[in-house]
Order: C-alpha cells, then sequence, then structure tokens
C-alpha cells in the first residue's frame, strides 16, 4: 500500500527565505508525482507534475524534483512572498490512476 | 475553458440522511475522480469513472456511490450518514484518454457538515 509522508507538518519563514519542502512514499512504482497548493478551505491548486521519467519541473519561483529510486520529492520555493502562504501537498499516481496524498505541510510566511 | 465547478459549496445534514453532490468537469475531459478530505488530513480517493463507468475505487463503504453522465459530469451520493463523513469533498477531472501520466484538475469542493 502507497503512503506519502510530508514532514514537517507546519513552517513558518521569513519573508524572502528560500525553502524546501520535502515529501516522501514507500512505493516506487508510480506514474508521476505532483505537487498541490491548498488555501484554507479551498480546493487545490496544481502547481507541477513530474512524469516518472523526468527529474524536475520548474514553474517560476518553484521547482519540483523527484528521485524515483530513494522515493522522494522535494518543492522547493524561491524568494518566498506571504501569498506563498498556504498548504502544501504533494501526490504520487499509480497504475490505478488514483493520487495518493500525503497530509500536506502549512506554510507561513511572514512578512 | 470552463474548470471544475462542483455544487453546492456548503450543505448541512443530519446522522442517517442523505446527500447528492454534483461535479461537472472541464472541458474535454472524461474522467472524474471523487476525494474525501477531512479536517487537517490529505484527500483520499473515493472512486474515478471513466467514460460513464467506475474505474477504481478507494476504501469506502458501499453506502458511498456516484453515477458518471454522457457529458461526463457526476454525482457523489452518500447513504445513511455518519458523523465521519463531515468533509471537504473534492472533485477532480482530466483527459483519461491520453493515459494516467495527465495532471488532474480539482473543483472547489464541498464542505458538508453532519450534525
Amino acid at each position: 500500500k502507497q503512503e506519502v509522508t510530508q514532514i514537517p507538518a507546519a513552517l513558518s519563514v521569513p519573508e524572502g527565505e528560500n525553502l524546501v519542502l520535502n515529501c516522501s512514499f514507500t512505493d516506487s512504482a508510480i506514474y508521476n508525482l505532483q505537487w498541490f497548493r491548498q488555501d484554507p478551505g479551498k480546493g487545490l491548486t496544481s502547481l507541477l507534475l513530474i512524469q516518472s521519467s523526468q527529474r524536475e519541473q520548474t514553474s517560476g519561483r518553484l521547482n519540483a524534483s523527484l528521485d524515483k529510486s530513494s522515493g522522494r520529492s522535494t518543492l522547493y520555493i524561491a524568494a518566498s512572498q506571504p501569498g506563498d502562504s498556504a498548504t502544501y501537498l504533494c501526490a504520487v499516481i499509480g497504475a490505478n490512476s488514483k493520487l495518493t496524498f500525503g497530509k500536506g505541510i502549512t506554510l507561513s510566511v511572514r512578512p | 475553458e470552463t474548470g471544475v465547478t462542483q455544487s453546492p459549496t456548503h450543505l448541512i445534514k443530519t446522522r442517517g440522511q442523505q446527500v447528492t453532490l454534483r461535479c461537472s468537469s472541464q472541458s474535454g475531459h472524461n474522467t472524474v475522480s471523487w476525494y474525501q478530505q477531512a479536517l487537517g488530513q490529505g484527500p483520499q480517493f473515493i472512486f474515478q469513472y471513466y467514460r460513464e463507468e467506475e474505474n477504481g475505487r478507494g476504501n469506502f463503504p458501499p453506502r458511498f456511490s456516484g453515477l458518471q453522465f454522457p457529458n461526463y459530469s457526476s454525482e457523489l451520493n452518500v447513504n445513511a450518514l455518519e458523523l465521519d463523513d463531515s468533509a471537504l469533498y473534492l472533485c477532480a477531472s482530466s483527459p483519461r484518454g491520453r493515459g494516467v501520466r495527465e495532471t488532474q484538475y480539482f473543483g472547489p469542493g464541498t464542505r458538508l457538515l453532519v450534525l
């Protein structure tokens, strides 16, 4: 059974700091890994999708990496801003097309 | 291009009642998945519909059922509501015709409270 872990559960950083969010998964037989952002009480916004054959993806200030063999992914956020405050979830997709999510990391960026 | 929409946005029910939640998939998407997100948890997969047929189910009891219509919109039905069914219910659509590697696009969710 696939399990996805995100540690720590919460993070508080000052504005401008570069930061790394970690995600680990137990079964390396994945098709892709997706990072999402969730604002309080809202739905999920897809940030980056990394297919299993890729090592990383970049979008603006965000960079996500994937190491399938070690079961790890990181989301790097450059020059953090208060508007980046949200919960960040990673999810892996396997052969049955379902997403398995971690519990998320709640990020607070202090002005 | 219209995104994924869900209705209603909020709902309050009492234990034992039945509820129907609705989802309209993004234009061009033929696959809809439903997820349950309890407070402080990641979303949990309920089931997926592809071209009107169930295509995978998570660890949820039979009182959770669904439908997909010819226009690819979908319903989630929950019978005999329990207090633990209180959660945010999320719908996601994707163009599965291109394989499982596609991004899933999520709607804003329906917040269900069972009293």
